[in-house]
């Protein structure tokens, strides 16, 4: 079955700070979306993007579907940031979402 | 419009007792997925209904655990009896079918603990 991996797994920013998150995959994909784990557990669909870019706010991210990768990118960062960022992606036709491992971020102010 | 919402929350309970999850999808998709993280680990996949028939179960762990989706709309998933190692946070999580946005959103998630 299709792999996906994440990184990094752990990252600590300051407050204001820009980062850049990875998701490889293995095959190809009609659906990548990522997720921002909050807090209290709560999965946030953040974007739904299967190729090309998107813009939300602070929030980027780029999908290169050809070369198998998809890329977030969060701005000026906030404590608010904080929690577990998941990249998934569903294979042709069979539905189920294969999630990363995630990546871990933390925001200290 | 309301989005995907499960109840409980949370549940707290002692091993070998039995468990009902209950989803109810965002109204007109079709399609309704069970995923859990347990112990901190990855989002696993559980199953797939589409409409009310199983389209995939391929990622229920073991027979204790029974989905059911009647009528097509709500799901539940009941786990008897439970284990310790079924603790960790069950979602839900709905999608349209068949109209090239294949786009899940997920409920807030059930969070199981099992003593």
């Amino acid at each position: 079955g299709i792999q996906v991996e994440q990184s990094p797994p752990d990252l600590i920013l300051q407050e204001g700070a820009n980062s850049t998150l990875r998701c490889n995959f293995s095959d190809s994909v009609n659906n990548l979306q990522w997720f921002h784990q909050n807090p209290w557990g709560q999965l946030i669909n953040l974007f739904y993007i299967p190729s090309g870019t998107k813009q939300n706010g602070r929030l980027s991210a780029t999908t290169v579907a050809t070369e198998r990768y998809s890329l977030l990118y969060i701005s000026s960062s906030q404590t608010t940031d904080s929690g577990v960022y998941f990249c998934a992606v569903e294979e042709w036709g069979r539905g189920k979402l294969i999630f990363g491992q995630g990546t871990e971020l933390s925001v200290k102010p | 419009e309301a989005g995907v919402t499960q109840f409980p929350s949370h549940s707290v309970i002692e091993k070998g007792q039995t468990v009902t999850l209950r989803c109810d999808p965002i109204s007109g998709h079709d399609n309704l997925y069970w995923y859990r993280r347990v112990m901190g680990k990855e989002i696993k996949f559980l199953l797939h209904f589409v409409k009310e028939s199983k389209q995939d179960e391929s990622g229920m762990p073991n027979n204790r655990f029974l989905a059911e989706r009647t009528g097509g709309t709500y799901s539940t998933l009941k786990v008897q009896p439970a284990e310790l190692e079924d603790s960790g946070v069950y979602f839900c999580a709905s999608s349209h079918l068949n109209l090239g946005n294949y786009e899940q959103y997920f409920g807030p998630g059930t969070r199981l603990t099992v003593t």
